[in-house]
């Protein structure tokens, strides 16, 4: 109940296309969910994220999309460019039970956008 | 406003041995995570502490410990090291605890021997 779900494992996308990455958790307590970027040899670095409040939260070129119901979210990198060829995880945490940081990763997006 | 620090970045060692990490986080920010990356089982959560105590820890064997200290800088220690602790060991800090957004450093490098 604890996983989150990430799909695709990879990912090849044309400049100037969309690129969408989808995420899918079991645990409903889940209140905060975000997205990190991570460059080889790089730590994660945080992109956007969103609370389960609400359904679509965008950030220049990306935005999360969100289903409570379906218990869903999706990253979309509009105007794809060679630029954003990283990977990408998504993430789930939760403060109920006490405050915590503990982050719930998804097993990772690798994207390369082909110029 | 610097960063995460994380020294050493990268880090060699044998079967046996052990190591001790160190984490800075960002000025201000008085809770650490600490975080394993292996390409097998991705990014895995160890150990989180806020104001010098432990707050919450990860499946992980009891030779990964840690500890903060009064200046938030935290340290992670593996003692007995397997061949199978090779990894990006990475650190998060953020403000408090329960504060969802964190930060990361760009990581330890450990490959074991």
């Amino acid at each position: 109940q604890q996983q989150v779900k990430q799909s695709p494992q990879s990912l090849i996308v044309q400049k100037g296309g969309i690129s969408i990455i989808n995420c899918a958790y079991e645990n409903t307590a889940f209140d905060y969910f975000p997205w990190y970027q991570q460059f080889p040899g790089k730590g994660p670095a945080l992109l956007i994220a969103i609370r389960p409040d609400v359904s679509e939260k965008k950030e220049g070129r990306f935005t999360i999309s969100f289903n409570k119901s379906a218990k869903q979210f999706s990253l979309h990198i509009m105007d794809s460019q060679p630029g954003d060829s990283a990977t990408y995880f998504c993430a789930a945490t939760s403060n109920y039970g006490g405050a915590t940081n503990k982050l719930i990763f998804g097993t990772g997006t690798l994207l390369a956008v082909q110029p | 406003k610097a960063g995460v620090t994380q020294t050493p970045r990268y880090l060699i060692k044998t079967r046996g041995q052990q190591v001790t990490l160190s984490c800075s986080p960002i000025s201000g920010h008085r809770s650490v995570s600490w975080y394993q990356q292996t390409p097998g089982q991705g990014l895995q959560f160890l150990f989180e502490y806020f104001s010098e105590t432990q707050r919450n820890k990860g499946n992980f064997p009891g030779r990964f410990s840690g500890r903060q200290f009064s200046n938030s800088r935290s340290e992670m220690n593996v003692s007995t090291l397997e061949l199978g602790d090779s990894a990006l060991y990475l650190c998060a800090s953020s403000l408090i605890a329960g504060d969802y957004e964190q930060y990361f450093g760009p990581g330890t490098r450990l490959t074991v021997t």
